[in-house]
């Protein structure tokens, strides 16, 4: 049984760049959550997708979208990219209706932009 | 919005000793409140978590305890070992949102 997986690992962008970010969630689990964690920071949270639609969001401008498909896999795309969206990207599965049980990280995605 | 506040920021002890990391949280209505270990450059790992209706829950050397009137709750690692080195995160899920709260975490050194 996989758990989260996320690809890809690493990637340097240029300034103005847009990236996309991908991530399959665990086998079972139908929602899919996005963090953004700077160094030395907690993870902060970007947005939720359930049912391929976004259902909750976090103080993260509209640069930063999203998308669920149907096998409950996900993207997270960043357009004009900005230094400072230089972060450990990380992706979180967990089931819907079973709020609090325990979310299962990928590896992260290591966004550096120059 | 949920606001997540973790303490201390950083913690060294000796191999054997116990450590201690606290969270306050601001919004009563979260309940379910759980700890990741994060080593350096790997995902965020769930080592314990605790639900609104319990006060303590232990897990061999680790522990979890909240107080819901005082909105906060704390890690206890006892007979702390070198692979414990890690930084600690603090969580709580904001019920209105069902998304996870973080603290900025503590890292914790444990000298042999």
């Amino acid at each position: 049984d996989a758990g989260v997986t996320q690809s890809p690992t690493h990637l340097i962008k240029t300034r103005g760049q847009q990236v996309t970010l991908r991530c399959s969630p665990k086998s079972g689990h139908d929602t899919v959550s996005w963090y953004q964690q700077a160094l030395g920071q907690g993870p902060q949270f970007i947005f939720q997708y359930y049912e391929e639609e976004e259902r909750q969001r976090g103080n993260f401008p509209d640069r930063f979208s999203g998308h669920q498909f149907p096998n409950y896999s996900s993207e997270l795309n960043v357009n004009a990219l900005w230094l400072g969206d230089s972060a450990l990207y990380l992706c979180a599965s967990s089931l819907e209706g079973h709020m609090n049980t325990e979310a299962f990280f990928g590896q992260g995605t290591r966004l550096t932009v120059v | 919005g949920e606001n997540v506040e973790q303490h201390p920021s950083t913690l060294s002890v000796q191999e054997g000793d116990s450590a201690v990391i606290k969270c306050t949280y601001s919004d009563s209505a979260s309940n379910y409140f759980p700890w990741y270990k994060q080593e350096l450059g790997k995902r965020p790992q769930l080592i314990i978590d605790i639900r609104s209706n319990v006060g303590e829950k232990k897990d061999q050397r680790i522990a979890v305890t909240l107080n819901k009137t005082a909105k906060h709750f704390s890690l206890h690692i006892t007979e702390t070992q070198p692979e414990d080195s890690a930084v600690y995160f603090c969580a709580a899920l904001w019920e209105g949102y069902s998304t996870l709260t973080f603290g900025k975490g503590t890292m914790l050194l444990v000298s042999p």
